[in-house]
């Protein structure tokens, strides 16, 4: 079945440690990328988007995420995480040619950033 | 702007009852989106409303209905409730319908438990 996989479930890194994130899809064609975070006790958030152009995308709170379509992969990053970055984070694709909008979402990884 | 608002924020329910959730959309935003979360997963997509109509479904069965009214508020109805029903159940609005992809602004969610 066509998906999206997330292939860390639990991230642990001290403050101003490097962080990326994997997510893979398998769909074909022309797909929208998104990544959203959800902090403890709060909604899903939009950290950043991808629909076309330039493959390197850049989020809010200093995030980043490169689209490499022959690797069908949206790795999302930070060069220096914060102990407020601790939160679950969603990869999500909608997928090309179903007609409506609709978001397929990885597993999640979870972040724990200690200070 | 105000965001996406959800009620109730929980619920309890009794195998084989039937429960109403419901969701006001973003301001200015036409579509919306119900996803189920089930814990430790990410959400999955239950079905979408665009003015009033049910423009895409995911894999949910018949039990699992919607409205959208007016307003673009929506409901989200499940009959014969199933122990396995118990999850968060999130609303997303958007702008663009059908046709035009944009970033979805989601709710802070229903959980619901069937015992």
């Amino acid at each position: 079945a066509q998906s999206v996989s997330q292939h860390n479930h639990h991230v642990i890194l001290s403050e101003a440690a490097s962080l990326e994130l994997g997510c893979n899809y398998s769909y074909g064609g022309t797909v929208n990328l998104f990544w959203y975070v959800q902090y403890p006790g709060q909604h899903l958030q939009l950290l950043l988007k991808y629909f076309s152009g330039d493959p390197l995308v850049k989020g809010i709170k200093g995030f980043e995420a490169e689209f490499i379509k022959s690797k069908f992969s949206f790795n999302l990053r930070k060069p220096s995480v914060q102990w407020s970055d601790t939160a679950e984070y969603f990869c999500a694709v909608n997928p090309p040619n179903t007609g409506f909008q609709k978001l397929v979402f990885g597993t999640g990884t979870r972040l724990l950033v200690s200070p | 702007e105000t965001g996406v608002t959800q009620s109730p924020t929980h619920l309890i329910k009794t195998r084989g009852q039937q429960v109403t959730l419901r969701c006001s959309s973003q301001s200015g935003h036409n579509t919306v989106s119900w996803y189920q979360q089930a814990l430790g997963q990410g959400p999955q997509f239950i079905f979408q409303y665009y003015r009033e109509e049910e423009n895409g479904r995911g894999n949910f069965p018949p039990r699992f209905s919607g409205l959208q009214f007016p307003n673009y508020s929506s409901e989200l109805n499940v009959n014969a409730l199933e122990l396995d029903d118990s999850a968060l159940y999130l609303c997303a609005s958007s702008r663009g319908g059908a046709i035009n992809p944009d970033e979805q602004y989601f709710g802070p969610g229903t959980r619901l438990t069937v015992t």
